[in-house]
């Protein structure tokens, strides 16, 4: 069964509209949550989130983790051509392993 | 710059031939770490590495062979007994002992099979 749950699959969207993607997990031993951008090659490093209701934001990007109900959502707002990537949400479990559960990944196209 | 540095950028494996996708960071981190990410998939762990000459299979293993001899280094060998080697493969690594850090990744491989 998936751990991380990602959704939707795909979006398409027209410039300036605002998105929210959703990341939801099902782990025991829950260390932290990672949102990455991936374009065409290395997924580069967005968000951790460790703790719940605490908004992580960075220029029209925004993230919040609700450890209670186990998801998360990242935010788009006044998108651009350049937001058109797969979006991946991974797990980090306790432990020393610090090993990651990816989802599915979320792919995104921006049409100007 | 410090980085992450995957090589060759594609790769072509013929018929019972195995290859090697080479792995080197200058990041001095700890561990190291490959995925494999087929379309419309997430990224899929392969193996992993905490420490130099220690290593752990992750979910899909089976077909794959690595090495920890330095701590920069951490190839993976893609064997004959891979029936289903095309994939985008890419290489991560992780400071560890610092509190919550992400993982880092290269630019990744291409393998297809000829």
């Amino acid at each position: 069964e998936d751990k991380v749950v990602q959704s939707p699959l795909s979006l398409v969207v027209h410039e300036g509209d605002t998105v929210t993607l959703n990341c939801s997990y099902e782990v025991t031993n829950f260390r932290s949550l990672l949102w990455y951008k991936q374009e065409k090659k290395a997924p580069t490093f967005l968000f951790m989130l460790t703790s719940s209701g605490i908004e992580k934001k960075s220029g029209r990007l925004s993230s919040i983790l609700d450890k209670k109900e186990l998801f998360s959502i990242l935010n788009i707002t006044a998108t651009q051509t350049g937001d058109s990537a797969i979006y991946l949400c991974a797990v980090e479990e306790g432990g020393s392993n610090y090993k990651l559960t990816f989802g599915k990944g979320t792919l995104l196209t921006v049409n100007p | 710059d410090g980085g992450i540095t995957q090589s060759p950028k594609y790769l072509f494996r013929k018929e019972g031939q195995n290859v090697t996708l080479s792995c080197e960071q200058n990041l001095n981190h700890d561990a190291m770490y490959w995925y494999r990410q087929d379309p419309g998939q997430g990224l899929r762990l392969i193996y992993y590495s905490q420490i130099v000459n220690d290593f752990q299979k992750g979910d899909i293993a089976e077909g794959y062979s690595v090495s920890r001899e330095k701590k920069e280094s951490f190839p993976l060998t893609v064997t004959s007994a891979q029936k289903n080697p095309t994939a985008f493969y890419l290489c991560a690594s992780r400071q560890t002992g610092l509190g919550n850090q992400p993982q880092h990744f290269g630019d990744g491989t291409r393998l297809s099979i000829l």
